[in-house]
């Protein structure tokens, strides 16, 4: 089956600073991927849709700005969280859609900021 | 993409079958059940899908009820390794960029010994 990967799969940093995870189909070709944030017990909230090689697509109250979405080839998107707070420490999974409009999800990426 | 009500926990005994229940009362004639579950600290894992007739695969099966309002996802023999978050999601199949995948709160089932 379809496998997506993400790294790194936990990372810690320190308020302030900035964080890559990166989202990668590994025997696929993905036109579209999708970046998803989880805070403990709560369902999985989109955050934007990264299209290969335009602008991603964000959700209502998810800042541009703040969540640096990358998506520079068919197998790569990255998420860069720019000037982190604790407030974004989550879960963040991608998941990448293939050409017959399935999704698969990458095992996600834990983020602590102290 | 219409909206699905499932219960928010359930627990079914180990070897016992799970029945997982979602309405979709709201259904459109094109939109497919799909059923995907996150054990915990990972990444949702597809299970299965149908748009009207029931599906059966090596994981699960899906019944579909005559009218599609409502959907039962089974687990034939639960095992301890089944606890997770069950998330039922109905969707419009097909490559549209804007037809990605809404998860609503799901139904936690404990699988106990």
């Amino acid at each position: 089956g379809a496998v997506v990967s993400q790294h790194p799969s936990w990372v810690i940093c320190k308020s302030g600073t900035s964080v890559k995870i990166e989202c990668r189909s590994l025997d696929f070709q993905a036109t579209t991927m999708f970046w998803y944030r989880q805070f403990p017990k709560q369902s999985l909230m989109l955050m934007a849709t990264s299209n290969e090689g335009s602008k991603a697509t964000y959700e209502q109250g998810v800042e541009k700005d703040k969540f640096l979405i990358n998506h520079a080839s068919l197998t790569l998107s990255t998420l860069t969280v720019t000037s982190a707070h604790p407030e974004d420490s989550s879960f963040y999974i991608c998941s990448a859609r293939d050409n017959r409009a399935e999704q698969y999800f990458g095992p996600g990426t834990r983020l602590t900021v102290t | 993409d219409a909206k699905t009500t499932q219960p928010t926990s359930m627990d079914c005994a180990e070897g016992r079958a799970a029945n997982l229940p979602c309405n979709h009362s709201t259904i459109s004639g094109n939109e497919y059940v799909y059923w995907y579950r996150q054990i915990h600290s990972q990444g949702p894992q597809y299970i299965i899908h149908g748009l009207k007739n029931n599906e059966t695969n090596e994981m699960a099966s899906l019944i579909i009820t005559e009218d599609r309002k409502s959907s039962t996802l089974i687990l034939p023999h639960a095992t301890l390794r089944d606890t997770a978050v069950y998330y039922c999601i109905v969707r419009v199949a097909g490559g549209n960029a804007g037809n990605m995948l809404t998860f609503g709160g799901g139904t936690r089932l404990m699988v106990k010994p």
